[in-house]
């Protein structure tokens, strides 16, 4: 399996809280994204990152943010939680070479 | 943006039978498609990537295709076993470019019945 963690794997957490999610890779892959999937809309970017310091916004942006200092670690932040972004989250690394992505384990965050 | 559809939310078929799922694209041909298996509460798996200029690609009982006069790519299992039970998901790179960046179709999800 290629080495790439999230971390939590479950969240419950309450509105207008914050939350960071985290990604560790031991791949070395330049791309890293995250995705989140809800019934009914599948997989749905969020943020992506394409080396240390450089993100770019995907479909679903509004209520997110993301850092990379590390190309190990790609976090992503909800800065005030609401009960739309209860989902499972997902994250995936890509070497830039257009061969496969690998994917997490996923997170389930609820907000309750 | 691009969009990819993948029409039929469900599939079932019977054991031995071979399960055909279908992924349609919009507006320009992507450099490449990939296919992914997803099994309940887990990640996406990748299974088969193929390229523009290439008509077919195989491995074990897998076939996929691409068509880029229908804009579309299909996705075979042959022989289908009931551990090929499963959601597929297509995903094409996001701005036509050859990385980064992947959109994901909604998904299939494959019951083969014993």
């Amino acid at each position: 399996d290629a080495g790439i963690t999230q971390s939590p794997r479950h969240k419950v957490t309450e509105t207008g809280t914050p939350v960071t999610l985290r990604c560790h890779q031991t791949e070395n892959h330049r791309y890293m994204y995250w995705y989140r999937q809800d019934p009914g809309h599948g997989l749905r970017l969020i943020h992506y990152s394409y080396g240390v310091k450089d993100t770019d916004k995907g479909e679903v942006s509004d209520g997110y943010s993301v850092s990379r200092s590390k190309t190990e670690d790609f976090l992503l932040t909800l800065e005030s939680a609401t009960s739309s972004q209860t989902s499972v989250y997902f994250c995936a690394i890509e070497s830039g070479s257009a061969t496969e992505a690998f994917f997490g384990q996923g997170t389930r965050l609820t907000v309750v | 943006s691009q969009k990819i559809e993948q029409n039929s939310e469900a599939l079932n078929i019977q054991e031995g039978k071979t399960a055909t799922l279908t992924c349609n694209y919009t507006n320009y041909s992507p450099a490449y498609l990939q296919w992914y298996r997803q099994d309940p509460g887990r990640g996406p798996v990748f299974l088969l990537l193929i390229r523009e200029n290439e008509k077919e690609k195989r491995k074990e009982r897998l076939k996929v295709t691409f068509d880029t006069t229908l804009k579309q790519s299909l996705f075979h299992i042959t022989a289908s076993q009931p551990a090929d039970s499963a959601t597929y998901l297509c995903a094409r790179p996001n701005y036509g470019g050859s990385q980064g960046n992947l959109i994901f179709g909604k998904g299939t999800k494959l019951s083969v019945k014993p």
